[in-house]
């Protein structure tokens, strides 16, 4: 079963910011969480990922609580090319050197003209 | 070359025939997956290598027989396959550790007739 929840929608105004939610209350301590985002039928495309930190990359920012077991994704300036569905992700160590990636169902981010 | 590509892109196939799904990538990444994914759902893992070795079959039925001939390739041979097959088959590859998780591959869209 997948180790996140998220909300199943949202909307974000054009040029707003976008915050997507996820739990992931049963997170290990060496476990990553990953954000990776799918556009229609495309494969999914890497945002950025986090262990206990804070992150910004150039696209977007990860803010992880003190406790691990939420995150938020920030787009700073949502745009209609952000349209997609978002996947909040915890990876888990599955032996020599590979890493288990399980997909929850995601978020359909809408970004509204 | 920070892609990772994946042959033929459409793929239409009768229930008799075989056929193969082709996968490459150039990192030197040495853990190589696929996943599957049906229509509006989440991509679901099948198998994993890593080190050219299986390390993970997701008890994927014996119609989908994955090989990796060498560290920069992965199949995935099809056999009697039947129509609920039919589906976006994604190739991802990873490092390891503390990276940029997986680069997914742009998937070959499968249709069983």
């Amino acid at each position: 079963d997948a180790k996140t929840t998220q909300p199943t929608s949202m909307d974000c105004a054009e040029g707003r910011a976008a915050n997507l939610p996820c739990n992931h209350s049963t997170i290990s301590g060496n476990e990553y969480v990953y954000w990776y985002r799918q556009i229609h039928s495309q494969g999914p495309q890497y945002i950025i990922h986090g262990l206990k930190n804070n992150e910004t990359n150039e696209m977007a920012s990860l803010i992880i609580t003190e406790d691990r077991k939420s995150s938020t994704l920030i787009l700073p300036h949502a745009t209609l090319r952000d349209t997609a569905v978002y996947y909040c992700i915890v990876s888990s160590y599955s032996g020599a050197g590979s890493y288990q990636l399980t997909f929850g169902k995601g978020t359909k981010l809408s970004v509204i003209p | 070359d920070t892609e990772v590509t994946q042959t033929p892109k459409h793929l239409v196939m009768g229930m008799t025939n075989k056929k193969s799904l082709k996968c490459e990538q150039h990192m030197g990444h040495r853990a190589m997956y696929w996943y599957k994914q049906k229509a509006k759902k989440p991509p679901e893992l099948m198998f994993v290598y890593s080190y050219e070795k299986l390390s993970i079959n997701e008890s994927v039925p014996s119609r989908f027989s994955p090989e990796c001939p060498n560290s920069s390739l992965l199949n995935l041979h099809l056999h009697a396959l039947q129509p609920e097959d039919s589906a976006l088959y994604l190739c991802a590859s990873s490092q390891g550790f503390d990276d940029y998780g997986y680069t997914f591959g742009s998937g070959t869209r499968l249709t069983v007739v």
